[in-house]
């Protein structure tokens, strides 16, 4: 069974267009979080919810909304797709606060816009 | 505020040679450390964590990593590196289990 599971892992779409990335999480952990991975690697965190609450929202552009309908899925909501936008997207989860702290990845969406 | 520093984008070891990745770190408060693995095209998996008992912490794949308070440093170690250890590693700090820090990674390549 997956821990963490993305959908769709690849996505190709041209400018302007609305996307939509789905993950799920069935490791009953509280916390959920969105990453981008760019071209020379470098993650940066996106959002993070905490049983469906939204805690943190970093420097994104408004285009970006999370939404989280039950604390095992957060999806990403992306509206008029830019070229900057290509990039890896990647889904965690982790059980905050606890000694178990540590984050499960998914294994990415590629997200490329053309 | 936290922050991680990889020290070097890029290693390049020998096969059965020692793995030395550098991470020094900064954290306002005790922190908790981690190292994950990026192996191409895939996410990143936990290879080890430091959560302020033992400060020499054993991982998967034969990884350790050793707590330094006095360097501010996490550095991860193999003994004898395998083909099979070339991927990307990322050392990331969380202040009490909050939320995690990555630093900018670090690319083993291991020659044959």
């Amino acid at each position: 069974d997956t821990a963490v599971s993305q959908t769709p892992k690849y996505l190709v779409t041209q400018m302007g267009n609305d996307k939509s990335i789905k993950c799920e999480q069935n490791l009953g952990h509280d916390t959920m979080y969105w990453y981008k991975q760019d071209s020379k690697k470098f993650l940066k965190i996106m959002f993070s919810y905490n049983n469906k609450e939204l805690i943190i929202n970093e420097t994104v552009p408004n285009r970006f909304s999370p939404k989280s309908p039950d604390k095992a899925h957060l999806n990403l909501h992306i509206n008029s797709l830019e070229l900057g936008d290509s990039a890896v997207y990647f889904c965690a989860s982790s059980q905050e606060l606890t000694e178990n702290y540590g984050y499960t990845f998914g294994s990415g969406t590629r997200l490329t816009v053309v | 505020a936290q922050s991680v520093t990889q020290l070097g984008s890029h290693v390049s070891v020998s096969e059965g040679a020692l793995v030395l990745l550098r991470c020094n770190y900064s954290s306002s408060v005790p922190p908790y450390l981690f190292w994950y693995v990026q192996y191409p095209n895939q996410g990143l998996q936990l290879l080890l964590k430091y959560t302020s008992a033992a400060t020499l912490v054993k991982g998967i794949n034969g990884f350790e990593a050793e707590f330094k308070k006095s360097e501010t440093s996490f550095h991860l170690t193999k003994p004898s590196a395998h083909m099979s250890d070339a991927a990307e590693y990322f050392c990331a700090v969380s202040p009490n289990a909050g939320k995690s820090t990555f630093g900018d990674g670090t690319t083993l390549t291991v020659k044959p």
